[in-house]
């Protein structure tokens, strides 16, 4: 079974643009997680889709944004980027959402992210 | 405080046995877990343990629980070379939202 894959894998942006990131969750997962990697914050929880509808958010501005297909692929958009977004942008999927009584998350590789 | 806390770094000779230590913020938090992240890679489930638990073992990882000192520890016995890399431990808050701490380095010299 392939694992979660991330596209791009490597990305440079210039400051006020905007940028769209795509994870593909292992087939058959309907869960898709966000997070936000740097040296500074550590690892933060940006949101999560399950079936094409946001169920949890975490605390970031609203220039983070996310869908997901009926495929269960799932996109992020970063607009107005700053400098203080790069970072490495990973996904994780999961069968169950995060609610639900036991998951296991599976990571992707990740998507890094660097604003100049 | 209200972070998830490890110690940054952690050096260990192998063939011995590693003690990673974490201590998490809420007594409510239902599941408690262990990342392994190698260099470019992203993060890999190495083991969880439900809250109402108070040890699992799982081959050479061990998870201890003491939810009264909201403290969660990972050992690895026999540590190898391969073990080298970053662990996180995370928590599953009340609102399902995992919170992570900052990674334990781990290096495995011979």
């Amino acid at each position: 079974k392939a694992g979660v894959t991330q596209t791009p894998r490597y990305l440079i942006k210039t400051r006020g643009q905007q940028v769209t990131l795509s994870c593909s969750p292992i087939s058959g997962h309907r869960s898709v997680s966000w997070y936000q990697q740097t040296p500074g914050q550590g690892l933060q929880f940006l949101f999560e889709y399950f079936s094409e509808t946001q169920r949890n958010k975490g605390n970031f501005p609203g220039r983070f944004s996310g869908r997901q297909f009926s495929n269960s692929r799932s996109e992020m958009n970063v607009s107005t980027l700053e400098l203080g977004d790069s970072a490495l942008y990973l996904c994780a999927s999961s069968l169950g959402g995060l609610a639900e009584s036991s998951y296991e998350q599976y990571f992707g590789p990740g998507t890094r992210l660097t604003v100049t | 405080g209200e972070d998830v806390e490890q110690s940054l770094f952690l050096s260990v000779r192998e063939g011995d046995s590693s003690v990673i230590n974490c201590t998490y913020t809420d007594s409510s938090s239902t599941y408690l877990y262990w990342y392994k992240q190698e260099p470019g890679a992203g993060l890999q489930l190495l083991t969880y343990i439900f809250s109402n638990m108070d040890m699992k073992q799982d081959q050479r990882l061990t998870v201890l629980l003491n939810k009264k000192d909201k403290h969660l520890s990972l050992r690895i016995a026999d540590t190898q070379t391969g073990d080298s890399a970053i662990y996180f431990c995370a928590e599953t808050l009340p609102s399902y939202i995992p919170t992570f701490g900052r990674g334990t380095s781990l290096i495995v010299h011979p």
